[in-house]
């Protein structure tokens, strides 16, 4: 298996809601990625995980909340968010810590905040 | 910090063979990977270089001279499915927790016409 699967595939939510993304892998990769992608832009990374510990926040917004319960599942809790948090959030993975070279990502998910 | 350039877009003809470059500007450098994104996908891995050179894939080559900050993606044969954004990556020094970080090109949006 060399999938990594996330839902839902798209997310309408207000300003006031709260929601989740789910990502998970079963390759036995140790190292899992959250990725904000604006229209046209490259991807951003907000988090990192490795071996089930928060490695790296990119100074995102505390209204984005990861969590990581185990080393097959990522989530990414929202809450509170703004309209220009829109845009489609991927997970990735790679097979060890610090290892950079090859990264495997998820179909994504398309948010819109109203 | 960290910059990493590409054109913006490039227009190649179906059968021919097109290249994207990308200079870097980077504290620190361990290798340079490549990725292609459909609109509305994911980035999947394409290649990746961490000694100068060629690397060859199938229809796809990269070359990297560290020496220049520079590589580039070759695509040869192109194919009408081959339409799509080509970002370069740059694993870097950034040892922010231990971790050097992956810093994604601006991109290049490839159209290959008939």
């Amino acid at each position: 298996d060399t999938e990594v699967t996330q839902t839902p595939k798209h997310l309408v939510m207000g300003m006031t809601n709260k929601k989740s993304l789910k990502c998970e892998q079963h390759m036995g990769h140790r190292a899992m990625y959250w990725y904000k992608q604006k229209a046209k832009k490259p991807p951003e990374l907000m988090f990192v995980y490795s071996y089930e510990k928060l490695s790296i926040n990119e100074s995102v917004p505390s209204r984005f909340s990861p969590e990581c319960p185990n080393s097959s599942l990522l989530n990414l809790h929202l809450h509170a968010l703004q309209p220009e948090d829109s845009a489609l959030y991927l997970c990735a993975s790679s097979p060890r810590f610090g290892s950079g070279e090859t990264q495997y990502f998820g179909p994504g998910t398309r948010l819109l905040v109203l | 910090g960290q910059s990493l350039e590409q054109p913006s877009e490039v227009t190649a003809v179906e059968g021919a063979i097109v290249q994207i470059n990308c200079t870097y500007q980077t504290s620190g450098f361990y290798g340079l990977s490549w990725y292609q994104q459909h609109d509305g996908g994911a980035p999947t891995f394409l290649s990746y270089n961490g000694l100068d050179g060629l690397e060859e894939t199938g229809r796809f080559s990269s070359f990297l001279s560290r020496s220049d900050s520079y590589g580039y993606l070759l695509l040869q044969e192109l194919q009408m499915k081959d339409s799509a954004s080509y970002f370069c990556a740059v694993r870097d020094g950034q040892r922010s927790g231990g971790y050097q970080k992956v810093t994604f090109g601006t991109g290049t949006k490839l159209q290959v016409i008939p």
